[in-house]
């Protein structure tokens, strides 16, 4: 059984800091890009970035772009959202996800957008002083 | 970026009622469309990828249609474990881009 289990969230004070983790279990994580979402309620779902399965490229919203670093470590199965410079806006649930389609060998170096199809339960991230 | 126009926001309707909600892209995203549905305090599930195709394990009564710019969703005879909120996303390009979903309530 597929599973994504996310971890990290908090109260945090504006310009802080925040690392999210997202343990997964079930498949062959090295074998599937992953990506974020956030959700609040006036802004809605919001992609935040996205991992390629070897973990050599990645994409970020503009809204996150300098800020956000996302990496994986695939011996630990184990993706990681290190939030910095935290601001008021960023405050919502993170998802981790994980994007269908298996990836094999050279292919796992590039991101192929496809359904995300697993979620795990998210995590609330609230940026306030 | 990829705008995804839902509607209606919101819906009622009885169990049994045939249910129907569109959602328009801003540009051609050929079949990347992909329907899911978020009961509170959950996260999204999906339903429908690439337009049309059943996720495995979701009921028949839920079917996706469309192609380009225009798509429906579609349940044939309304449930009450149907009652969430339904969102269209498309995955054509980056940023991927959510519709602002449809909360569907019993009438």
């Amino acid at each position: 059984e597929v599973q994504l289990l996310e971890s990290g969230g908090g109260l945090v004070q504006p310009g802080g800091s925040l690392r999210l983790s997202c343990a997964a279990s079930g498949f062959t994580f090295s074998s599937y890009a992953m990506t974020w979402f956030r959700q609040t309620p006036g802004k809605g779902l919001e992609w935040v970035s996205v991992i390629s399965g070897s973990g050599s490229t990645t994409f970020y919203a503009d809204s996150v772009k300098g800020r956000f670093t996302l990496s994986r470590d695939n011996s630990k199965n184990t993706l990681y959202l290190q939030m910095n410079s935290l601001r008021a806006e960023d405050t919502a649930v993170y998802y981790c996800a994980r994007m269908g389609g298996y990836c094999i060998s050279t292919s796992c170096q590039t991101v192929e957008l496809r359904p995300t199809d697993y979620w795990g339960q998210g995590t609330l991230v609230t940026v306030s002083s | 970026d990829i705008q995804m126009t839902q509607s209606p926001s919101s819906l009622s309707a009885a169990v049994g009622d045939r249910v129907t909600i569109t959602c328009q892209a801003s540009q051609d995203i050929g079949n990347y469309l992909n329907w899911y549905q978020q009961k509170p305090g959950k996260a999204p599930n999906l339903l429908i990828y690439d337009a049309s195709n059943l996720e495995a394990g979701v009921p028949s009564r839920f079917s996706g249609s469309g192609s380009e710019t225009d798509f429906t969703f579609t349940i044939s005879s309304l449930q009450p474990e149907d009652i969430a909120t339904y969102y269209c996303q498309q995955y054509d390009n980056l940023p991927i881009t959510f519709g602002q979903g449809t909360r569907l309530e019993i009438k």
